[in-house]
């Protein structure tokens, strides 16, 4: 059990477009879902969390007007990069836990590659 | 803030010795640890976790312990074998706050 999916795996885009990365809890129901960054070498970066049917919470430094957050299910959160540069690019991850549990669940990341 | 230190950051074990990974928190507050695991190209995945209220827990060749006086949790990956080579991090929660505040991860080679 515990299975968290992403979607895309990889997406290669263009400078000036926008990506959308869904995160689906498979077989539980996650009422918090968080958005991770992680660059080559580095630990994992929090970016925001989201909880379902409510704004997201940003971390500091995080541009909440080009990481869009929406999580509007218990089992899907999308993060859409806005007008993505060749910096955006990264290794996205998202986690989900479910209800009154310490346990987060790991997607298996979305590799963004912005030209 | 939480802050969670870990050591080594990387680590060159020969086939079927055990690895040691360490790591320190700073909040007395934090009361759930676990361990994730990262393969090349994946995201992390629960090895193992333990509560404030339990000093160690063991499954197969895996296990953690945790000392809440030191603030000290640790890793312990016995007999290892090829596929134990990945990236490990150890993370740290307080009830209080959603966030899992992580390590800055241990590269583990398993040589032949």
């Amino acid at each position: 059990g515990a299975v968290v999916s992403q979607h895309p795996s990889w997406v290669i885009c263009k400078s000036g477009t926008s990506v959308k990365i869904e995160c689906r809890s498979l077989d539980f129901q996650a009422t918090t879902m968080f958005w991770y960054r992680q660059f080559p070498k580095q630990s994992l970066m929090l970016m925001a969390t989201s909880n379902e049917g409510s704004k997201a919470t940003y971390e500091q430094g995080v541009e909440k007007d080009k990481f869009l957050i929406n999580h509007a299910s218990l089992t899907l959160s999308t993060l859409t990069v806005t007008s993505a540069h060749p910096e955006d690019s990264s290794f996205y991850i998202c986690s989900a836990r479910s209800p009154g549990r310490n346990e987060q669940f790991f997607g298996p990341g979305t590799r963004l590659t912005v030209l | 803030g939480e802050n969670v230190e870990q050591h080594p950051s990387t680590l060159s074990v020969q086939e079927g010795d055990s690895a040691v990974i360490k790591c320190t928190y700073s909040d007395s507050a934090s009361n759930y640890f676990p361990w994730y695991k990262q393969e090349l190209g994946k995201g992390p995945q629960l090895i193992i976790d333990i509560r404030s209220n339990v000093g160690e827990k063991k499954d197969q060749r895996i296990a953690v312990t945790l000392n809440k006086t030191a603030k000290h949790f640790s890793l312990h990956i016995t007999e290892t074998q090829p596929e134990d080579s990945a990236v490990y991090f150890c993370a740290s929660l307080m009830n209080r706050d959603d966030k899992i505040i992580f390590g800055k991860g241990t590269r583990l080679h398993i040589l032949p």
